[in-house]
């Protein structure tokens, strides 16, 4: 099925721990990004990729590392997990240069306990 | 940096009633896109109605239209004959032709029977 695929859809972490949040889409986009949104407030934007090899940061990058090296797939890495980090983390595509319509996945809730 | 303002956390209309939610918000450029995006409880993002900078008519979808007012960087959401299916989160959204999208911090539309 075509879109964006995020995987997993829940998880709670300890303190200190690590983990990877998944994220891949079958539509050959070149842009990729990943955002986080806290309760009751908006989306930011923490990573985002241009293609495959090439990734930078956002508004919010401390804490997390990514990785494109594939243009179907952009994991986003947490070392060391914080309470801070609890929050729903969303990925998007989209194709080309311009400002299309962005393709989300449907988030992964994480809570840092 | 670029910021959004919604100065409305909540919202409540009557259903068939029409409502008005305001986003203002700075940017030194001139080229760039506006978004109103609609998050349910789902949490899916979902993108109500875009607005480029250079166009001088408002855009607008169905039921829902845009009042954009570039000098005083105003982009209200209007939504006609409300329906109980609209009430969710709603989020301005700024970008530039990179598509990184600055959020607003939302406002939450209840729609009364």
């Amino acid at each position: 099925n075509a879109g964006v695929t995020q995987t997993p859809k829940f998880r709670i972490l300890k303190i200190g721990q690590s983990m990877t949040l998944q994220c891949a889409q079958d539509m050959n986009h070149n842009y990729m990004y990943w955002y986080r949104q806290d309760p009751g407030m908006g989306l930011k934007l923490i990573y985002y990729s241009v293609g495959a090899g090439i990734t930078d940061k956002g508004e919010v990058p401390n804490g997390y590392n990514v990785s494109r090296s594939t243009t179907e797939d952009f994991p986003l890495r947490l070392e060391l997990a914080a309470p801070s980090q609890t929050s729903v983390y969303f990925c998007a595509s989209k194709s080309g240069t311009g400002v299309e319509k962005l393709l989300f996945g449907s988030g992964t809730q994480l809570s840092v306990l | 940096a670029q910021t959004v303002t919604q100065s409305q956390p909540e919202m409540s209309v009557q259903e068939a009633e029409t409502v008005t939610l305001s986003c203002t918000y700075d940017t030194s450029e001139s080229d760039y896109y506006l978004f109103w995006y609609k998050q349910p409880p789902s949490r899916q993002m979902i993108l109500v109605i875009r607005q480029e900078a250079y166009k001088q008519q408002n855009a607008t979808e169905n039921r829902f239209s845009v009042n954009f007012q570039k000098a005083a960087k105003s982009f209200s959401l209007k939504i006609s004959d409300s329906q109980l299916g609209d009430a969710a989160m709603y989020f301005c959204a700024y970008a530039e032709r990179d598509s990184r999208l600055t959020f607003g911090e939302g406002t939450q539309l209840t729609v009364n029977p």
